[in-house]
């Protein structure tokens, strides 16, 4: 069975400064695609990043970078220059081509200003 | 921009009732999701279509069932509600597999079963 296992339940950062995620998940897969998603208090789930296995790069949008080790099964987040709009739930999400996306537990980031 | 539609944002509703959760999706999607949130055990796939008329279990699909007539509307029944379906049911659409596709999500409906 596929699982994504986040065993953060929640995090603390200082506004502005940085903070990384954990995730890790269970594959015997060599083709997939791993996602962050955001869930703010809206409960509107956001897209915030998104890897393919197959590319050894590790994608980047803005201020969000993802750490992406294969051959450790690890995919953690790393949000730069946090602000208090960051603050929500992350959620880390693995799929294999044609199937359904298996999620983790969640992690709470809370931002201080 | 893409937008799928949850009808209710909160229902309450009593043990042995037959409830209905809808979701509309306006961007000719060809897959729907319905997931269910519960504290410290994040999203879990009740289960999902990939076309009109067709669906497949998902991971608990126990307790449920879905309808998909028309491709933009997704329904989720519960046919006896029981207290230990008290949760946050989130409904999800995407275009068919063609990659990494991401899903687009309703804003979730929370419900509380007495």
């Amino acid at each position: 069975a596929q699982t994504v296992t986040q065993s953060q339940p929640e995090m603390s950062v200082q506004e502005a400064e940085t903070v990384t995620l954990s995730c890790t998940y269970d594959t015997s897969e060599s083709d997939y695609y791993l996602f962050w998603y955001k869930q703010p208090p809206s409960r509107q789930m956001i897209l915030v990043i998104r890897q393919e296995a197959y590319k050894q790069q590790n994608a980047t949008e803005n201020r969000f970078s993802v750490n992406f080790q294969k051959a450790a099964k690890s995919f953690s987040l790393k949000i730069s220059d946090s602000q208090l709009g960051d603050a929500a739930m992350y959620f880390c999400a693995y799929r294999v081509r044609g199937n359904k996306l298996v999620f983790g537990a969640g992690t709470i980031l809370r931002v201080k200003s | 921009d893409v937008k799928v539609t949850q009808s209710s944002r909160y229902l309450v509703k009593r043990t042995g009732e037959k409830v209905f959760l809808e979701c509309v999706q306006d961007m000719d999607h060809e897959n729907m999701f319905w997931y269910r949130q519960d504290p410290g055990l994040g999203l879990r796939l009740i289960y999902f279509s990939y076309d009109v008329k067709m669906k497949e279990k998902g991971d608990i699909p126990e307790g449920y069932s879905v309808s998909r007539e028309k491709k933009e509307r997704f329904s989720l029944i519960l046919e006896s509600a029981s207290t230990n379906q008290t949760s946050m049911y989130l409904c999800a659409s995407s275009l068919i597999d063609r990659g990494p596709e991401k899903l687009f999500f309703g804003s979730g409906t929370q419900l509380s079963v007495l």
